[in-house]
Formats: C-alpha cells, sequence, structure tokens
C-alpha cells in the first residue's frame, strides 16, 4: 500500500526558515497537501500542489515537489512561535479524500 | 460558521460498553470520513461514506461501525470497545471539486479502561 514517511520533530528559531520533509512511494500520487494542527485542534489545510507542478509558493509557504525521488517539502519563511503545531503530509491518487494517506507528522518548535 | 462538530470532546469509557461518537458537518458535504489519530502513526482512516447510504472501510475499520442515514451526520460506533482502540478521533468531510480540503472536526479523545 502506500506509505508517506516524515521525521517526527523539528526545532528552529523564530525568525529563521523551517523545512519539513515528507517522502512517499505512490508513484499514482496526484494531489499532495500539507496539514496543520494546533493543539487541541483538528487539521487545517495549508496548501497542496499537484503533481504536475514542481513548486508552489503562497506568502511565507513554499512547497517544492521532486517527483522523480518522490519527495515533497514545506518551506516556512520567518517562523513565528504561532507556527508552532504539527505539520501532516498527505497524498491522494484521485483526489477524492477516500484515497487520502496521511504521514506520521512532524512537531514544528519555535524557540526564541 | 461552516464546520464539522464532533461530541463529546473527551470519552472515558470501560471495555465492553457500547458508545457512540457523533459528527455532524453544515456544509452540505457529501463525503464525510472518520480518522483516528496516533502516536507514531500518523491519520489512519477507519470508514468513509461518499454520500447517504453508502459507507465503506477505511484501512483500519475492525472494532468499528458507521451509518449515514442523513447527509449532514455520520456517526462512529463502537460496539464493544477495547482499550487498543484509546485514540484521538477525528470527523472529516468534503465537497468536490478534486483537490478540495478535508474539512475536520476538533476530535475526540477516548480512553478505554
Amino acid at each position: 500500500g502506500e506509505d508517506v514517511e516524515q521525521s517526527l520533530f523539528l526545532s528552529v528559531r523564530e525568525g529563521d526558515s523551517s523545512v519539513i520533509n515528507c517522502t512517499y512511494t505512490d508513484s499514482s500520487s496526484t494531489y499532495l497537501y500539507w496539514y496543520k494542527q494546533e493543539p487541541g485542534a483538528g487539521l487545517q489545510l495549508l496548501t497542496y500542489i499537484f503533481s504536475n507542478m514542481d513548486m508552489k509558493q503562497d506568502q511565507r509557504l513554499t512547497v517544492l515537489l521532486n517527483k522523480k525521488d518522490k519527495h515533497l517539502s514545506l518551506r516556512i519563511a520567518d517562523t513565528q512561535t504561532g507556527d508552532s503545531a504539527i505539520y501532516f503530509c498527505a497524498e491522494s491518487d484521485t483526489g477524492t479524500a477516500s484515497k487520502l494517506t496521511f504521514g506520521t507528522g512532524t512537531r514544528l518548535q519555535v524557540t526564541l | 460558521e461552516a464546520q464539522v462538530t464532533q461530541n463529546p470532546r473527551y470519552l472515558i469509557t470501560v471495555t465492553g460498553k457500547k458508545l457512540t461518537v457523533t459528527c455532524s458537518q453544515n456544509m452540505n458535504h457529501e463525503y464525510m470520513s472518520w480518522y483516528r489519530q496516533d502516536p507514531g502513526l500518523g491519520l489512519r482512516q477507519i470508514y468513509y461514506s461518499m454520500n447517504v447510504e453508502v459507507t465503506d472501510k477505511g484501512d483500519v475499520p475492525e472494532g468499528y461501525k458507521v451509518s449515514r442515514k442523513e447527509k449532514r451526520n455520520f456517526p462512529l460506533i463502537l460496539e464493544s470497545p477495547s482499550p487498543n482502540q484509546t485514540s484521538l478521533y477525528f470527523c472529516a468531510s468534503q465537497d468536490p471539486p478534486l483537490g478540495s480540503p478535508l474539512h475536520f472536526g476538533n476530535g475526540t479523545r477516548l480512553t478505554v479502561t
């Protein structure tokens, strides 16, 4: 079956850039997502990218996709304490959530 | 306000005592699903429903039941809970088109002793 992997923890200083990485195994992945989970809350979609794109930028967020290596990254510029959360990578081969596979999540800790 | 509402937020129960976690969405979404979140495992799908009276198993359906009698509601039923079902549960809904985001509830933390 499909597998999505992430490192479990990342610590950065406030104002630095954060880079959260994700690898996936399904070569038919069509949509790749980044979700954010704040303490005590559900997951919130941050951004997503289609597999025919290499990069997508949205304000402080930059998503890079290396389809050959099946590697996805999320870069957060000028990281703030409010960015502290768990970030989940997810992939879908059809775009319907019935086939969404989540990674284990990366806990981002932002220090002063 | 568009939202997915789960109840209860916290639940402590004993092995074998049937329980239901409710989920309701007010966005008229066709698709709804249930996930469980466990440390180091991410989110795993339990069941999903593409529309009223249409449900299907996800990756970890054992020990769970669902029903979809109305579009807005998608309850999760544990007929005989066991300690390995202690987890954080999320309900989510989605409407087409392709790539549209999942809307998540705030979660239900279940402890089975």
